[in-house]
């Protein structure tokens, strides 16, 4: 079982609808959780941080997390064709060196 | 957000040679840097923990001589692939974070190795 599981997609949505990004993770004691946007052949930008059961909401972008179910989601309102990139869900895991594991990534698509 | 900076953005090299890759944190301090590496349609993979005024955490399977990692300031970590090799041609990335507090990663504009 991988650490950071993503669906690989292509996840393709038309302009203006919501696109839904899913991400699990197998380790219970991680406590840190990061949404990451990656264009072609650029470095990951990050997009939102998460750290409690819940909803936070920035701008079109809101994360959800779930603990109990070791789930955490990235919703995109109002997708825009520049939404189109790779999406990286992150986890810190342990509590010393803080590094981050990677998800391998959910391609979107927004189509004009 | 916090910038970090590195450098170069492409290199190409012949096989055999050495590449120096460096990777600074322009507005912050940061005493542990981490280098990722992204293989084509990959994700990023932690190759080792950089740590300020010590010597790095590799990761699991990364030869350490190899990748040699140099963090002499608070400010500056370099990542030197020694006698490249076609299999080393990648996307390496690194990144920081601007407190000890803060969860958030920033990371380096990245820099593609191409080994001939």
């Amino acid at each position: 079982q991988k650490e950071v599981e993503q669906n690989s997609g292509p996840l393709s949505v038309p302009e203006g609808a919501i696109a839904s990004l899913n991400c699990t993770y197998s380790d219970r004691v991680s406590q840190s959780f990061f949404w990451y946007r990656q264009y072609s052949g650029k470095s990951p930008e990050l997009i939102m941080s998460i750290y409690s059961n819940g909803d936070k909401e920035d701008g079109r972008f809101t994360a959800q997390l779930n603990k109990a179910s070791q789930y955490v989601s990235l919703l995109i309102r109002d997708s825009q064709p520049s939404d189109s990139a790779t999406y990286l869900c992150a986890v810190i895991k342990d509590t010393g060196r803080r590094a981050l594991t990677f998800g391998s990534g959910t391609r979107l698509q927004v189509q004009p | 957000g916090a910038v970090v900076s590195q450098h170069p953005s492409r290199v190409i090299c012949k096989s055999g040679t050495s590449v120096k890759i460096e990777c600074r944190s322009l507005d912050f301090q940061a005493t542990t840097m981490f280098w990722y590496r992204q293989f084509p349609k990959q994700s990023l993979m932690l190759m080792a923990t950089s740590n300020e005024g010590s010597k790095a955490t590799y990761e699991q399977g990364v030869e350490k001589d190899k990748f040699l990692i140099n963090h002499a300031s608070l400010t500056l970590s370099t990542l030197t692939v020694t006698s490249a090799h076609p299999e080393d041609s990648s996307f390496y990335i690194c990144s920081a974070r601007p407190g000890v507090r803060s969860g958030e990663l920033f990371f380096g504009e990245g820099s593609r190795l191409t080994v001939l």
